[in-house]
């Protein structure tokens, strides 16, 4: 496994702004990803975080509104840019070691407000 | 037909029965598979992976796979309350590298 942790742990922000949040790993990792956990409902993926080159972003979520950085192998960057309160979430990151057989592990997340 | 399909429940049991949590997916290539555990206001840990048929047992958890009919359950014996939470299934299609896709998640409610 990996030790993983986030800040901030929760915030709470005014619309329009832009949040920034740092996901940082214990040991070198192969795969970091963003998720997005809205009120009641599953993980959604955001993106993959890769290492020295732009993040590959899913369906629905483009960098303009969450532009990610990942300077090396054990740290990323997630920015919650012109905030709604549509964005109100739990975001975590996630690390693996890299393989089709690797767990993935998540970091504690980050609540965020948007008022 | 979403992706990964979980019944949201909440399911009850009495404490001390087995819990099972059913799971399906739609994509026949998908190669592993995953059930995390989720407590209200914490992030998911991973119970159990399993990437054959069959059963895997890991202390009072059993996961159980079978591709041909797109399935993936985990059983619980000797549900205790703390076992009360939301058990996601997760799966990673093939092609997929490592990125995971979830089900909306079960409630488990252990009582006493």
């Amino acid at each position: 496994s990996a030790v993983i942790s986030q800040k901030p742990s929760r915030d709470i922000c005014q619309r329009g702004t832009s949040l920034t949040i740092q996901c940082q790993v214990d040991s070198q990792v192969t795969m970091m990803f963003w998720y997005r956990q809205q009120p009641g409902q599953s993980l959604t993926l955001i993106a993959t975080a890769n290492q020295g080159s732009e993040a590959t972003y899913e369906s629905g979520f483009v960098i303009d509104k969450f532009p990610i950085s990942r300077p090396n192998l054990t740290f990323s960057t997630l920015t919650v840019s012109n905030m709604s309160p549509e964005d109100s979430s739990i975001y975590l990151c996630s690390v693996a070691r890299g393989g089709a057989k690797e767990t993935q592990y998540f970091g504690p997340g980050t609540r965020l407000l948007v008022l | 037909q979403k992706e990964v399909e979980q019944n949201s429940g909440p399911l009850s049991v009495p404490e001390g029965a087995i819990a099972s949590l059913n799971c399906t997916y739609s994509d026949r290539g998908s190669q592993s598979f995953f059930w995390y555990r989720q407590y209200s206001g914490k992030s998911p840990e991973l119970i159990m992976s399993i990437y054959s048929n069959g059963d895997k047992e890991d202390g009072r958890f059993t996961a159980q796979l079978n591709k041909a009919s797109q399935y993936v359950s985990l059983l619980i014996r000797d549900s205790q309350p703390s076992d009360s939470a939301t058990y996601l299934c997760a799966v990673i299609k093939v092609g997929g590298g490592n990125k995971l896709t979830f089900g909306t998640g079960t409630q488990l409610k252990v009582e006493l």
